[in-house]
């Protein structure tokens, strides 16, 4: 079974631009969730996904947001990019809703870069 | 709101010594506990996790972890560490959002160096 992939793996924009990030599950997951990974805050939650609904989300600005499909897969999109959005954004499927008894199973992640 | 400290972020070890990584968390309830790993350039692998019962838990690669609830601890232990085992390690809690779902809450992560 294919892991999680998530497109393009490396991407460079500049500031004021906005990018889309592209995730897909793995086969039969419904529960994508995103992360936001940078060497100062750690890894910090944006928001998940289950069946094209948002079902949780963290605590970031109205710039970044997210959608489903059909097929589960998902797509986060970061409008108006500031520097300090540069980060490795990790993109975790489980069967379920994210918790405790529906592991996550992680992308190897796409590094954006905003000069 | 739930929380992970891990007080080590960078921590040196010989190949063949043995391993301990620091995991403290704060949550009011009984917390679901994970360890995670992060190579250099992947993403994140599940090394093992705890929900309730026995307190020392097994996980992939020779790792086990041990919750102790007095301390509000969930050490990473290994035997005898491999260079392979050089990585970024992460500790994390699921608590209760805001929606009433789970979500995972990270530690800033320990960094594993493994000198020959």
């Amino acid at each position: 079974k294919a892991g999680v992939t998530q497109t393009p793996r490396y991407l460079i924009k500049t500031r004021g631009q906005q990018v889309t990030l592209s995730c897909s599950p793995i086969s039969g997951h419904r529960s994508v969730s995103w992360y936001q990974q940078t060497p100062g805050q750690g890894l910090q939650f944006l928001f998940e996904y289950f069946s094209e609904t948002q079902r949780n989300k963290g605590n970031f600005p109205g710039r970044f947001s997210g959608r489903q499909f059909s097929n589960s897969r998902s797509e986060m999109n970061v409008s108006t990019l500031e520097l300090g959005d540069s980060a490795l954004y990790l993109c975790a499927s489980s069967w379920g809703l994210a918790g405790a008894y529906n592991e996550q199973f992680f992308g190897p992640g796409t590094r954006l870069t905003v000069l | 709101a739930q929380s992970v400290t891990q007080p080590d972020i960078h921590i040196t070890v010989s190949e063949g010594a043995s391993l301990e990584l620091r995991c403290n968390y704060s949550y009011g309830a009984t917390p679901y506990l994970f360890w995670y790993v992060q190579s250099p350039g992947q993403g994140l692998q599940l090394l093992l996790k705890y929900f309730s019962g026995d307190t020392l838990v097994q996980g992939i690669k020779g790792f086990e972890a041990e919750f102790k609830r007095s301390q509000s601890s969930f050490n990473l232990r290994k035997p005898s560490v491999h260079w392979s085992d050089a990585a970024e390690y992460f500790c994390a809690v699921v608590g209760v959002a805001n929606f009433g779902n789970e979500k995972l809450t990270f530690g800033t992560g320990t960094r594993l160096t493994i000198i020959p």
